[in-house]
């Protein structure tokens, strides 16, 4: 079964601090994909970062970065020197077959 | 391109009551998803339709249920409300491929439904 846990359910940092957010999931599939969306206050979810489980390349994207490991079905996320603006809920989702299924997400603060 | 597009925004019902929420897909988009989306159960997964054929569906009772038209257009239908039943509803469309999808989604501004 799908599974996508996301344990830091709260973080909080001080500005240009970095932060790590963790995701595991869990698949019986070979071939599935990985994603991070982010939904600021306002509340719309915005895409970030798509990886398919036969690519292991870390990828960064100014100050994001994404590392994903399958031996340890792990896909996390850190966000290098934060920024109040990255002040939102980050989910980590997971799709195989019809169906993308998300974590419970994590809210980071990122105080001035 | 426009985005998606959801409607109502808002509404309040009552228990008892049915409703019916609408999207509207990005442009090109033949896949629609519905999530439910409550403080509590975070982002849970309602359905995805391809092509007016549902691929899938969560677990939730028959009392959801949804429809995807040839113009991609989607609509999910909630009868005999429940208090519980509150909770932002979001659709996100996708390009997709045919066979399972790896594109991402993009989400609509949901539809926030309160039972009273």
């Amino acid at each position: 079964a799908q599974k996508v846990t996301q344990a830091q359910t709260e973080i909080s940092v001080v500005e240009k601090e970095d932060v790590t957010l963790d995701c595991v999931y869990e698949t019986r599939d070979t071939t599935y994909y990985l994603f991070w969306y982010k939904q600021p206050p306002s509340g719309e979810l915005v895409f970030l970062i798509r990886r398919n489980s036969f690519d292991e390349q870390n990828e960064i994207s100014g100050r994001y970065s994404w590392n994903f490991q399958k031996s340890t079905s792990s896909f996390n996320f850190t966000i290098t020197a934060s920024q109040v603006v990255d002040s939102a809920v980050y989910f980590c989702a997971l799709r195989d077959g019809f169906k993308t299924i998300f974590g419970a997400g994590t809210r980071l603060f990122v105080k001035a | 391109k426009a985005g998606v597009t959801q409607t109502p925004r808002y509404l309040i019902k009552t228990r008892g009551q049915q409703v019916t929420l609408s999207c509207s897909p990005i442009s090109g988009h033949r896949s629609v998803s519905w999530y439910q989306q409550t403080p509590g159960q975070g982002l849970q997964f309602l359905f995805e339709y391809f092509s007016e054929t549902q691929r899938n569906k969560g677990n939730f009772p028959g009392r959801f249920s949804g429809r995807q038209f040839s113009n991609s257009r989607s609509e999910m239908n909630v009868s005999t409300l429940e208090l519980g039943d509150s909770a932002l509803y979001l659709c996100a469309s996708s390009s997709g491929l045919a066979g399972g999808g790896t594109g991402e989604l993009f989400f609509g501004e949901g539809s926030r439904l309160t039972v009273l």
